[in-house]
């Protein structure tokens, strides 16, 4: 089955660079989520979109800013980049159910070195 | 705010022995739970989540988790443990819509 598919796998990167990470979701899936997972960390949700329309927004930094294409791919674009900004990114995405939870599927990470 | 709490950051567990991952949410409504399993530079793979259809919820890889309302618990155990179990396990959160909330996680040894 097809899975989610991020790009790319792992990037290096100077302070005050940009960094652009991109997902693909599951097709048909409608809905496209962000996590950043530091070293030994929990994932923290960063944002969201149904639709192509921002549906959620979590601990995101104002340098980071995110969209969801007219195919529904998503791209995360961090600016600025900061020593705490490495981390693995993970992008989820789900298919609306109504009357349920919407299972969330996994990429498989981009890791991001800041050096 | 909705929150998972996981007690035991670490659980080490014989090969063949039953498995027990504790997870506790705090929500003022019924929430959605979830099990994702994490395996060493892998992303996150759904093992099991709670619709409120059944409290026994049963996963992949023989995992399974129910839901205790009065104790605000979902626990997940597996019978008995195998070496391909060992991972990083998380417990999360959510409402139908939003990002999930994880726990800090428990990582599972097992001992041959």
């Amino acid at each position: 089955a097809a899975g989610v598919i991020q790009s790319p796998r792992h990037l290096i990167k100077e302070k005050r660079e940009t960094a652009t990470l991109k997902c693909y979701p599951i097709p048909r899936h409608d809905t496209v989520y962000w996590y950043q997972q530091g070293p030994g960390q929990d994932p923290q949700f960063l944002i969201s979109f149904y639709e192509k329309m921002q549906s959620d927004k979590g601990s995101i930094p104002d340098r980071f800013s995110a969209q969801q294409f007219s195919d529904y791919h998503s791209e995360l674009n961090m600016s600025s980049l900061e020593l705490g900004d490495s981390a693995l990114y993970f992008c989820a995405s789900s298919w609306s159910v109504t009357g349920g939870p919407d299972t969330q599927y996994f990429g498989p990470g981009t890791r991001l070195t800041v050096l | 705010a909705q929150s998972v709490t996981q007690l035991g950051s670490h659980v080490s567990v014989s090969e063949g022995a039953l498995v027990l991952l504790r997870c506790n949410y705090s929500s003022s409504v019924p929430p959605y739970l979830f099990w994702y399993v994490q395996y060493p530079n892998q992303g996150l793979q759904l093992l099991l989540k709670y619709t409120s259809a059944a409290t026994l919820v049963k996963g992949i890889n023989g995992f399974e988790a129910e839901f205790k309302k009065s104790e605000t618990s979902f626990h997940l155990t597996k019978p008995s443990a195998h070496m391909s179990d060992a991972a990083e396990y998380f417990c999360a959160v959510s409402d139908r819509a939003d990002g999930l909330t994880f726990g800090k996680g428990t990582h599972l040894i097992i001992q041959p």
